[in-house]
């Protein structure tokens, strides 16, 4: 059972246009993080989203944590080809568990 | 500072045979964790060690044993390798395991391929 559903699971766009990926669950949590992960490498941790209605900007990127601590968004402006990448959202549990979801894969044509 | 190294990166196995997974972090972390990514699936967790002395099954740990020979490495074994293992093995370290939503540092993967 996957506990945090990702979509859409892959999303093309051109280079300088918007894009809003999302994170859905039923379960709430006591944080949610984004990583970003390349071809061949490990995630990176890009953010960490605690309390509910938070919003956190990370240069072009900005994250929200829904309002019940369920879901997230994640929103690129103007996105760049170095964007590229598989977006995956992990909700954190006890002992700083993860549970990730499947990931949304971008791909940012120039 | 290397951060969170994993050997091998490529192991082809047959069905049957036995492998250990090493993973280093030098970042002084207390906590360290085993994870397995397969396509369509996401990352799931195998196993993990909240601190030193102490390991905790995940989500998938059927087939796997973990060893924490000390703060600094987390060991992976598979006993007797089956097909349904062939996956891309991360793993990760944390500074601590407190369900504070601590960062977690990955190392590269270890592409394994069970024949």
């Amino acid at each position: 059972t996957q506990l945090l559903e990702q979509s859409p699971q892959f999303l093309s766009i051109q280079e300088g246009e918007n894009l809003t990926v999302y994170c859905n669950s039923s379960s709430v949590f006591s944080s949610l993080q984004w990583y970003r992960q390349e071809p061949g490498e490990g995630p990176v941790l890009l953010v960490t989203v605690v309390t509910g209605g938070e919003v956190k900007k990370l240069k072009r990127l900005t994250f929200q944590f829904g309002d019940a601590r369920k879901d997230s968004s994640l929103h690129i402006t103007a996105a760049q080809p170095g964007d590229t990448g598989l977006y995956l959202c992990a909700g954190v549990r006890g002992n700083n568990r993860l549970a990730f979801g499947k990931g949304n894969q971008v791909v940012v044509i120039p | 500072n290397a951060g969170v190294t994993q050997t091998p990166k490529f192991q082809v196995l047959k069905t049957g045979q036995s492998m250990t997974l090493q993973c280093a972090q030098d970042m002084n972390h207390n906590s360290m964790y085993w994870y397995r990514q397969d396509p369509g699936m996401g990352l799931r967790l195998i196993y993990y060690s909240a601190s030193e002395g102490t390991t905790d099954k995940g989500e998938v740990p059927n087939g796997y044993n973990v060893s924490r020979l000390n703060k600094r490495e987390f060991s992976l074994r598979l006993e007797s390798a089956a097909p349904s293992q062939t996956s891309v093995y991360f793993c990760a370290s944390s500074r601590m395991g407190t369900g504070a939503g601590d960062t977690q540092y990955f190392g590269p993967g270890t592409r394994l391929t069970v024949l």
